[in-house]
């Protein structure tokens, strides 16, 4: 079975702090593809980034970046010097084979940024 | 521009009666899944079509019923059989053809409230 794991539940920063985002997975397939989407007030999940669990290269997107480490099953996600804006929350997902490449999300984190 | 329309953006129902949600996409995507999203629960997937006419019951169907007679159009229906109705319902889509790690699209969701 798939699973998405988000332990936080909520983090609240201040303007311009560094954040980061865990998420952990299980999944028994050995090629597999990993998702971050964020999701603003106005509910509409936004695609983020994707990743093929054949490629732990780290990626940068402005103030985006991930870390993918498959020796400990994890994802993360950082925002760099946090603004109002990236006040959303914040979904990591996963999919395989075994489910068919049907998306399994985690249950989210929320991330409130203060000026 | 392209994207996918989700009506009503508020929905509230008595207790019995049933509802349908609608989703269209002009993405010219092949596939197309209704998501439930509950708080701290993340998405769940109820229904999901990769072409028309074909459906599959995603995690949590009870209760609920699809149709996919075009490719644009794949309508919700919340039954008076779903015990807890009241959530926020999320339809998305994707194009095959580019793979088993294309992204999902999501529409800006539908709020359901049951009474």
């Amino acid at each position: 079975a798939q699973k998405v794991t988000q332990a936080q539940t909520e983090i609240s920063v201040v303007e311009k702090e560094d954040v980061t985002l865990d998420c952990v997975y299980e999944t028994r397939d050995t090629t597999y593809y990993l998702f971050w989407y964020k999701q603003p007030p106005s509910g509409e999940l936004v695609f983020l980034i994707r990743r093929n669990s054949f490629d732990e290269q780290n990626e940068i997107s402005g103030r985006y970046s991930w870390n993918f480490q498959k020796s400990t099953s994890s994802f993360n996600f950082t925002i760099t010097a946090s603004q109002v804006v990236d006040s959303a929350v914040y979904f990591c997902a996963l999919s395989g084979p075994s489910n068919d490449y049907k998306l399994s999300f985690g249950a989210g984190t929320t991330v409130t940024v203060r000026a | 521009d392209g994207g996918i329309t989700q009506s009503p953006k508020y929905l509230f129902r008595k207790e019995g009666q049933n509802v349908t949600l609608s989703c269209e996409q002009n993405l010219n995507h092949d596939a197309m899944y209704w998501y439930r999203q509950d708080p701290g629960q993340g998405l769940r997937l109820i229904y999901y079509s990769q072409i028309v006419n074909d459906f599959q019951k995603g995690d949590i169907a009870e209760g609920y019923s699809v149709s996919r007679e075009k490719k644009e159009s794949f309508p919700l229906t919340v039954t008076s059989a779903q015990k807890n109705p009241t959530a926020f319902y999320l339809c998305a889509s994707r194009r095959t053809i580019e793979g088993y790690n294309s992204p999902l699209h999501f529409g800006n969701g539908t709020r359901l409230t049951v009474t």
